[in-house]
């Protein structure tokens, strides 16, 4: 099992531009999560999906798009991409068990 | 709302115990977790408890639950230069969603 696994590792864009990060899981989960990560303040919740065919915002969804493409899939958008969404991003997903897992992370810069 | 308190740096020597403290606000929160991150890596969970429990011990890990005062500790013992990292408090929401509410996160440097 590859587990979570994100793409890209590394991107750079620039103010207006837009992008996907990719997101897969191989853990048959129900529920996948988008994350942001900025220096002291934890993680935050993007966007969520709890199953296959729904997503719901999170604590900050302004700025970002995202599609649940089947079970194993969880993708989220930029649409114009501003400094403030500089971060690390990150994508998890749960099963039954109550454990979270969480992929490496993509960091993103925005210039 | 739902809210996570971790104090942001703490300091030990090798071999010592290191406490790394948590407050929440959600009484209704189903388990709490500790995740562990290192640098450039993403989060690994190191472990949870259910919000039952008052205790969980595992290896040189032990958690400490206080309900009562919304209190959640993680105790290292025999602290090693490879548990420097940063340590995630978090508590799952009151719903079946899954989702987690993180605190700021504790870098713990552990020096030899």
């Amino acid at each position: 099992n590859a587990g979570v696994t994100q793409t890209p590792k590394f991107q750079v864009l620039k103010t207006g531009q837009s992008m996907t990060l990719q997101c897969a899981q191989d853990m048959n989960h129900n529920s996948m999560y988008w994350y942001r990560q900025d220096p002291g303040m934890g993680l935050r919740l993007i966007y969520y999906s709890a199953s296959e065919g729904t997503t719901d915002k999170g604590e900050v969804p302004n700025g970002y798009n995202v599609s649940r493409l089947n079970k194993r899939e969880f993708s989220l958008r930029l649409e114009s991409a501003a400094p403030s969404q500089t971060s690390v991003y990150f994508c998890a997903s749960i099963g039954n068990s109550y454990e979270q897992y969480f992929g490496p992370g993509t960091r993103l810069t925005v210039t | 709302g739902e809210d996570v308190e971790q104090s942001l740096f703490l300091s030990v020597r090798e071999g010592d115990s290191s406490v790394i403290n948590c407050t929440y606000t959600d009484s209704s929160s189903t388990y709490l977790y500790w995740y562990k991150q290192e640098p450039g890596a993403g989060l690994q969970l190191l472990t949870y408890i259910f919000s039952n429990m008052d205790m969980k011990q595992d290896q040189r890990l032990t958690v400490l639950l206080n309900k009562k005062d919304k209190h959640l500790s993680l105790r290292i013992a025999d602290t090693q230069t490879g548990d420097s990292a940063i340590y995630f408090c978090a508590e799952s929401v009151a719903s079946n969603t899954g989702k987690l509410i993180f605190g700021q996160g504790t870098t713990l440097q552990v020096k030899p």
